[in-house]
């Protein structure tokens, strides 16, 4: 089992430029959600879904979008990058939304942004 | 405005000592109560839960204590070892909700020292 698998690991985008964040996962999870983590901020939660075709926003979605079209892959596109958006950024699912120990939140590696 | 606060950026402890990292959080909704560890260069992975119906959850070194009228909630790790030195995040959501989504602190640095 790969697990939850991010691509980029790392990336410099200039601003104004745009890409998407890859996340893909083979565990069958519903749940999927991306977080940004910084520094004294901890993580903080941009987007997630509970299921194919289901998205919602979280605590910091400007500048953010998502979709949902498989259950395996929900993929994140910053639509113009700012230096505001530099952070290392983490994609997770789990079965269900609890985060619990019966349906823990696993998370990929992480992609390292940076916008100059 | 931050849902779920840890208000100690860092701790320092001696090893085979008590590490004790505390939480707190505003949403009276939250029904279930997360730690998880990362160590750097990795993702966050799950320590141990604990749903509101409960006030204590033990799993080895590792337990976890709610008061639900405080707002607060504590993880113990006793004894501490220095594989614990990481970063550790508090988290919660509103269990089986279909508007549930998980909310996590700013995170605590431990690091045990010999």
């Amino acid at each position: 089992n790969a697990g939850v698998t991010q691509t980029p690991e790392f990336q410099v985008l200039k601003t104004g430029q745009s890409m998407t964040l890859q996340c893909a996962q083979d565990m069958n999870h519903e749940y999927m959600s991306w977080y940004r983590q910084d520094p004294g901020m901890g993580l903080r939660l941009i987007h997630y879904s509970v299921g194919a075709g289901i998205t919602d926003q979280g605590e910091v979605p400007n500048g953010y979008n998502v979709s949902r079209s498989t259950t395996e892959d929900f993929p994140l596109r910053l639509l113009s990058a700012a230096p505001s958006q530099t952070s290392v950024y983490f994609c997770a699912s789990s079965r269900t939304a609890t985060g619990g120990e019966n349906s823990p939140l696993h998370f990929g590696n992480g992609t390292r942004l940076t916008v100059t | 405005d931050q849902q779920v606060k840890q208000n100690s950026p860092s701790l320092s402890v001696q090893e085979g000592r008590i590490s004790i990292l505390n939480c707190d959080y505003t949403n009276s909704m939250f029904d279930y109560f997360l730690w998880y560890k990362k160590y750097p260069a990795e993702g966050p992975t799950f320590l141990i839960s604990i749903s509101s119906i409960k006030d204590k959850n033990e799993d080895g070194r590792f337990t976890v204590f709610l008061n639900k009228s405080a707002k607060h909630l504590s993880l113990h790790i006793v004894p501490s070892q220095p594989g614990d030195s990481a970063v550790y995040f508090c988290a919660a959501s509103s269990g089986y909700s279909s508007a549930s989504k998980i909310i996590f602190g700013s995170g605590t640095r431990l690091s045990i020292r010999p």
